[in-house]
C-alpha cells in the first residue's frame, strides 16, 4: 500500500531564500508523482508533474525531482516571494490505478 | 464553465441530516474524482468515475457514503446521517481520463456536522 509522507510540515523563511520541500513514498512503482499548492480555503492546483521516466521538471522558479529508487521527489523553489505561501502538497500514482495518494503537505509562510 | 465547480462551498449540518455535495467536472472530462480532506491533512481518496461508472470505490468510509454520476457528467455524492467525524472539505476533480492526464481540483465543498 503506498503512503506519502512530506517533511517539514510547515516552514517559515524571510523573502529571496531559496527552499526545499521533501516528499518521500513507500512504494517505487509509481506511474508518476506531482506537486500541487492548496491556498486557504481554495482547491487544489497542479504545479508539477514527473513521470517516473523522467528526473525532474521545472516551472518558472520552481524545480521538482524524483528518484524512484530512494522513493524521494523534491521541490526547490528559488527565491521565495510572499505570494508563494501556502500548502505545498505532493501525491503518488501508481501503475494500474488512478487514484493518487497525498501527503500531508508542507504549510509554507513566506514573510517580506 | 472553465473549471470543476462545487456547490455548496458551505454547508452546516445537524447529526443525523442527510447532504448531497454536487460536483461539475469540466466539459469533456471522462474521469471524475472524489477526495475527502480533513483539517490540516492531505486529500484521502473515496471514489472514481469514467463516464457512468463507478469503477472504485474502495475510499468511501462506511455505507452512509454513496456517489453517482448517471449521466456521465454532473456528479453527487450523498451522506446519510451525517457524523461529526464526516466534517471535512469535499474536494471534487476531473480529468480527460486516462493515466498522467492532469487532474483539475474543484474549491471544494466545506461540511461541518454540529
Amino acid at each position: 500500500k503506498q503512503e506519502v509522507t512530506q517533511i517539514p510540515a510547515a516552514l517559515s523563511v524571510p523573502e529571496g531564500e531559496n527552499l526545499v520541500l521533501n516528499c518521500s513514498f513507500t512504494d517505487s512503482a509509481i506511474y508518476n508523482l506531482q506537486w500541487f499548492r492548496q491556498d486557504p480555503g481554495k482547491g487544489l492546483t497542479s504545479l508539477l508533474l514527473i513521470q517516473s521516466s523522467q528526473r525532474e521538471q521545472t516551472s518558472g522558479r520552481l524545480n521538482a525531482s524524483l528518484d524512484k529508487s530512494s522513493g524521494r521527489s523534491t521541490l526547490y523553489i528559488a527565491a521565495s516571494q510572499p505570494g508563494d505561501s501556502a500548502t505545498y502538497l505532493c501525491a503518488a500514482l501508481s501503475h494500474n490505478t488512478d487514484k493518487l495518494i497525498f501527503g500531508t503537505g508542507t504549510r509554507l509562510q513566506v514573510f517580506p | 464553465g472553465a473549471g470543476v465547480s462545487q456547490s455548496p462551498r458551505y454547508k452546516v449540518a445537524k447529526r443525523g441530516q442527510d447532504v448531497a455535495l454536487r460536483c461539475d467536472p469540466i466539459s469533456g472530462h471522462v474521469s471524475l474524482f472524489w477526495y475527502q480532506q480533513a483539517l490540516g491533512q492531505g486529500p484521502e481518496f473515496l471514489t472514481y468515475f469514467q463516464n457512468e461508472a463507478q469503477l472504485d470505490k474502495s475510499g468511501l468510509p462506511s455505507d452512509r457514503f454513496f456517489a453517482e454520476r448517471p449521466e456521465g457528467s454532473v456528479s453527487t455524492l450523498k451522506i446519510q446521517r451525517t457524523q461529526q467525524e464526516d466534517s471535512a472539505v469535499y474536494l471534487c476533480a476531473s480529468s480527460l481520463g486516462g493515466q498522467g492526464n492532469t487532474i483539475y481540483f474543484g474549491e471544494g465543498s466545506w461540511l461541518t456536522v454540529v
